[in-house]
C-alpha cells in the first residue's frame, strides 16, 4: 500500500513563527502536492512538484513556500505564520508518466495547524 | 473562482436509503472525474472515478452518473449504511502530458446515515 506520512498531526504556533510541515511518501511517486482544507472551501492546492527540485504554484501559494530536495520528501514552509493560515494541511502524491498514472492522489492523514 | 460546484453541503439519509451528491464543472479540458471519501481524522481516499467518454460507472453500491453535455456528474450511494457517514469530495482533473495532474476539488458534502 502507498503510504504518505505527515510528520506532525497537530501543531500550535504563534504569529510570526516559521513553520515546517514535512511529508514523506514511500512509493517512488514523481508528483507531490500540498493542499489546505477548510470547512466550506474544500481542498485548495497550495504548491505541487513533479520532480526533485521542481515546484509549481497552485491556486493559493501566497504566504507559503516548498522544498523538494529528495524524491520522497516534500516540505511546506510558512515563513511567518499568520492566524489566517490556521487550517488542516494535506500532503498527497501520485505516480508520474505511464500506465501507473491513473490520476489518483494518495493523501496523508493531515497536519492540523493552529496559529495563535 | 469555483470551477467545481458541489451540493448539498450536508446530507442526512436513513439507513437503506439513497444518497445523492451533485457536482457541476465549467472547464471542458477536464479529463478525469474522481470522488474522494474522507473519514474524520483521515486524509481523503479515492472512492470511484469516471472518464468523460463514459456516462455511468458502478462499483458495488456506489455509482457515478456523468452528463457531458450538461457538464454535471453525481454520486449515488445505494442502500446507504452508517459506515458510509463521511465527507465526500467530487473533483475534476487535467492530466498533463508531462505526467502530473491538476486536481480541482468541490467544497465537500458531509453525509450522515442514521440507523
Amino acid at each position: 500500500d502507498v503510504k504518505v506520512t505527515q510528520s506532525s498531526r497537530y501543531l500550535v504556533k504563534r504569529t510570526g513563527e516559521k513553520v515546517f510541515l514535512e511529508c514523506v511518501q514511500d512509493m517512488d511517486h514523481e508528483n507531490m502536492f500540498w493542499y489546505r482544507q477548510d470547512p466550506g472551501l474544500g481542498l485548495r492546492l497550495i504548491y505541487f512538484s513533479y520532480d526533485v527540485k521542481m515546484k509549481e504554484k497552485g491556486d493559493i501559494p501566497e504566504g507559503y513556500s516548498v522544498s523538494r530536495e529528495k524524491k520522497e520528501r516534500f516540505s511546506l514552509i510558512l515563513e511567518s505564520a499568520s492566524t489566517n493560515q490556521t487550517s488542516m494541511y494535506l500532503c498527497a502524491s501520485s505516480p508520474g508518466t505511464g500506465a501507473a498514472n491513473t490520476g489518483e492522489l494518495f493523501f496523508g492523514e493531515g497536519s492540523r495547524l493552529t496559529v495563535l | 473562482q469555483q470551477q467545481v460546484k458541489q451540493s448539498p453541503q450536508s446530507l442526512i439519509v436513513q439507513k437503506g436509503g439513497i444518497s445523492i451528491i451533485n457536482c457541476a464543472y465549467e472547464n471542458t479540458a477536464f479529463d478525469y472525474f474522481p470522488w474522494y471519501q474522507q473519514f474524520p481524522g483521515k486524509g481523503p481516499a479515492l472512492l470511484i472515478a469516471i472518464r468523460p467518454d463514459v456516462s455511468e460507472k458502478k462499483e458495488g453500491r456506489f455509482t457515478i452518473s456523468f452528463n457531458k453535455s450538461a457538464k454535471q456528474f453525481s454520486l449515488h450511494i445505494m442502500d446507504s449504511q452508517p459506515g458510509d457517514s463521511a465527507t465526500y469530495f467530487c473533483a475534476a482533473t487535467i492530466i498533463h502530458s508531462g505526467g502530473y495532474q491538476k486536481v480541482t476539488f468541490g467544497t465537500g458534502t458531509k453525509l450522515q446515515v442514521i440507523p
